[in-house]
């Protein structure tokens, strides 16, 4: 069965400070990962997509994608407490389904 | 992005009945699907909407509980049938293939069903 892996958290770091999420996934051949952002009582909503090994970068936010290692995080700089939430690791199998396994999530808090 | 609705935004309903939520998105997509999000848990896909054949419902979920219609490329429904407590849940529906982008497997989610079944 193919798993993705996050630390549930919570994860609390100052404001202004860079937030470090992380992500294993089990499915060697996978091809597409993706990072959502939910709010409490919201929806997922889509921030980062990545598809090749290295970084990606939009605005504060950073992709990195080792599929040797199996791992992908986002980092966020200059965290604000807007920034507040659960974000969810989402990973497609191989196979081209167009269907990602998500994770648990992790909760992230940014204090003042 | 697409503008994707649901309704209702959320009910609370008595064991045995059943509910019928509605996706409703503003452009033509190739791809819908429903899933569950319980408290504290992760999403769970219940099934890929398929225009114009039956859904394809992944293990754990069947048809005679969550049948789902998707008459054109833009609306959906998924029921829940005979609810039970255990059927307490946020419902949510999501897109892809969408706005003639070649990258399918983004999924971009509604706003999301919550369900209190008692």
């Amino acid at each position: 069965q193919k798993e993705v892996e996050q630390n549930s958290g919570p994860l609390s770091v100052p404001e202004g400070a860079i937030a470090s999420l992380n992500c294993t996934y089990s499915d060697r051949g996978s091809q597409s990962f993706f990072w959502y952002r939910q709010y409490s009582g919201k929806s997922p909503e889509l921030i980062m997509s990545i598809y090749s090994n290295g970084d990606k970068e939009d605005g504060r936010f950073t992709a990195q994608l080792n599929k040797a290692s199996q791992y992908v995080s986002l980092l966020i700089r200059d965290s604000q407490p807007s920034d507040s939430a659960t974000y969810l690791c989402a990973v497609e199998e191989s196979g081209g389904s167009y269907i990602p396994t998500f994770g648990r999530g992790t909760s992230l808090i940014v204090h003042p | 992005s697409a503008v994707i609705s649901q309704k209702p935004s959320r009910d609370i309903c008595q064991r045995g009945t059943s509910l019928t939520i509605q996706c409703q998105v503003d452009s033509q997509v190739t791809m819908m699907f429903w899933y569950r999000q319980q408290p504290g848990q992760s999403l769970t896909l219940i099934a890929t909407a398929n225009q114009g054949s039956e859904a394809t419902y992944e293990s754990g979920f069947v048809i005679d509980k969550f049948p789902i219609s998707r008459p054109n490329l833009t609306f959906s429904t998924l029921t829940v049938s005979n609810m039970s407590p255990e059927d307490s849940s946020i419902y949510l529906c999501s897109v892809g293939g969408q706005g003639g982008s070649a990258i399918y497997n983004e999924q971009f989610f509604g706003p999301g069903t919550r369900l209190t079944v008692l």
